[in-house]
């Protein structure tokens, strides 16, 4: 079983709908909790970040971590074509990140 | 000018040969890394080194070497490369502040055994 499982998708959405995006994992060290995105034939780049659980927002994207049933998610609001990218998440352990698969996101005009 | 470059960003090489690939940063980061991303498998880390002196396995690293030549510039090289090492390789550079650590990566390097 690996350590963080996400979905890999494509998850083809239309603009303007409300994408929700989904990690599970397995190990309670993790403290950390991130969501990169990369755009094609581009590295991954920090999208948002959490340490606790609960929501942070930021502009049109919430992240929301749910440590008793070891579940993050990420929102996005209100998605545009340019949100069509991957997204992974990430949790740290050891000072190692460890990455999910990603989720291939698609936002249709 | 990009804070962490990969060079070459594609290369076509054959069964066997040695190849390098090469990564520099100007972001003044101690932590740098080397991961491989294929479909299905997601980043795996290949290597990681947190300063000029460190150099640590990760997940992946058989078949794999690395070097780091100053803070600034982390090689990495495939001794004798075989078709399974197709895939994308990131180079990423890291700082640890407050507890939180942000990695950022390049552009990433894209190779092809035959």
């Amino acid at each position: 079983q690996k350590e963080v499982e996400q979905d890999p998708g494509p998850l083809s959405v239309p603009e303007g709908a409300i994408v929700s995006l989904n990690c599970t994992y397995s190990n309670s060290a993790f403290q950390y909790f991130m969501w990169y995105r990369q755009y094609s034939r581009k590295g991954p780049e920090l999208l948002m970040y959490t340490y606790s659980s609960g929501n942070k927002e930021d502009g049109r994207f919430t992240a929301q971590v749910d440590k008793s049933s070891k579940y993050i998610s990420l929102f996005i609001r209100d998605s545009q074509p340019s949100d069509s990218a991957t997204y992974l998440c990430a949790m740290n352990r050891f000072q190692k990140l460890v990455f999910g698969t990603g989720t291939r996101l698609l936002v249709s005009p | 000018d990009a804070d962490v470059t990969q060079t070459p960003r594609n290369r076509i090489t054959k069964t066997g040969k040695r190849i390098m690939l090469e990564c520099s940063q100007t972001k003044g980061h101690d932590r740098m890394y080397w991961y491989r991303q294929d479909p299905g498998l997601g980043l795996r880390l290949i290597y990681y080194s947190f300063d000029v002196k460190d150099i640590n396995k990760g997940e992946i690293s058989d078949g794999y070497s690395v070097s780091r030549q100053a803070q600034a510039k982390f090689s990495l090289s495939l001794e004798s490369a075989i078709p399974n090492q197709t895939a994308l390789y990131f180079c990423a550079t890291s700082v640890l502040a407050g507890g939180q650590e942000t990695q950022y990566f390049g552009p990433g390097t894209r190779l092809l055994v035959l």
